[in-house]
């Protein structure tokens, strides 16, 4: 979906490096969202914000840390990458405003890969 | 806690034929259902979801789905696949009150001529 961009798509590093992934959405939704998607597993949730103010941990959180600079922007950063966080990323945001309020919309995706 | 289940990781069909993908979840409150696509190097599109009233969703591209909330299930099905269906699918679940999606693991259609 044009309306949620990610930034970088594609990207390497090295063990240890600190990252950070970038999302921005246009929708002008509340609700915003990080999942990685690893084969085999699905998509996982790392974090979500429900609003500028309001942050929460996923299921697998540790190693990740986010920022919620605006109601535009969600950022994802991996303080210290390693190996097994290579893997695709998405950003999603959703309206709780809307009827449908439960119905997310996907960016992309961001491929990392550490090496 | 909610989960998805999604019985095939992988479905092989030929062109023109019709397709069952199986999606179960666990829940024993009301829930919102989806199923979502993803083309090769593509991010996710939702093609269709329940929310409340009729069993029977349609969604995008000639997909269908049917809620039976007594086997808890929501499999998707299309008559007649096009060599563009070829994607992965994910059905993913929300319960009543919940904010959070539940993603099952995925099955990778691959139509063939």
């Amino acid at each position: 979906d044009a309306d949620v961009t990610q930034t970088p798509r594609n990207r390497i590093t090295k063990t240890g490096k600190r990252i950070m992934l970038e999302c921005s959405q246009t929708k002008g939704h509340d609700r915003m969202y990080w999942y990685r998607q690893d084969p085999g597993l699905g998509l996982r949730l790392i974090y979500y914000s429900f609003d500028v103010k309001d942050i929460n941990k996923g299921e697998i959180s540790d190693g990740y840390s986010v920022s919620r600079q605006a109601q535009a922007k969600f950022s994802l950063s991996l303080e210290s990458a390693i190996p097994n966080q290579t893997a695709l990323y998405f950003c999603a945001t959703s309206d709780s405003y809307s009827s449908s309020y439960n119905e997310q919309f996907f960016g992309p995706g961001t491929r990392l890969t550490v090496l | 806690a909610q989960s998805v289940t999604q019985l095939d990781s992988q479905v092989p069909v030929f062109e023109e034929a019709p397709v069952e993908l199986r999606c179960n979840y666990s829940s024993s409150v009301s829930v919102y259902l989806f199923w979502y696509v993803q083309y090769p190097n593509q991010g996710l599109q939702l093609l269709l979801k329940y929310l409340s009233g009729s069993t029977l969703v349609k969604g995008i591209n000639g997909f269908e789905a049917e809620f039976n909330k007594s086997q808890t299930s929501f499999h998707l099905r299309k008559p007649s696949v096009h060599i563009s269906d070829t994607a992965e699918y994910f059905c993913a679940v929300v319960t009543g009150g919940g904010n959070k999606l539940t993603f099952g693991t995925g099955t990778q259609l691959k139509v063939e001529l």
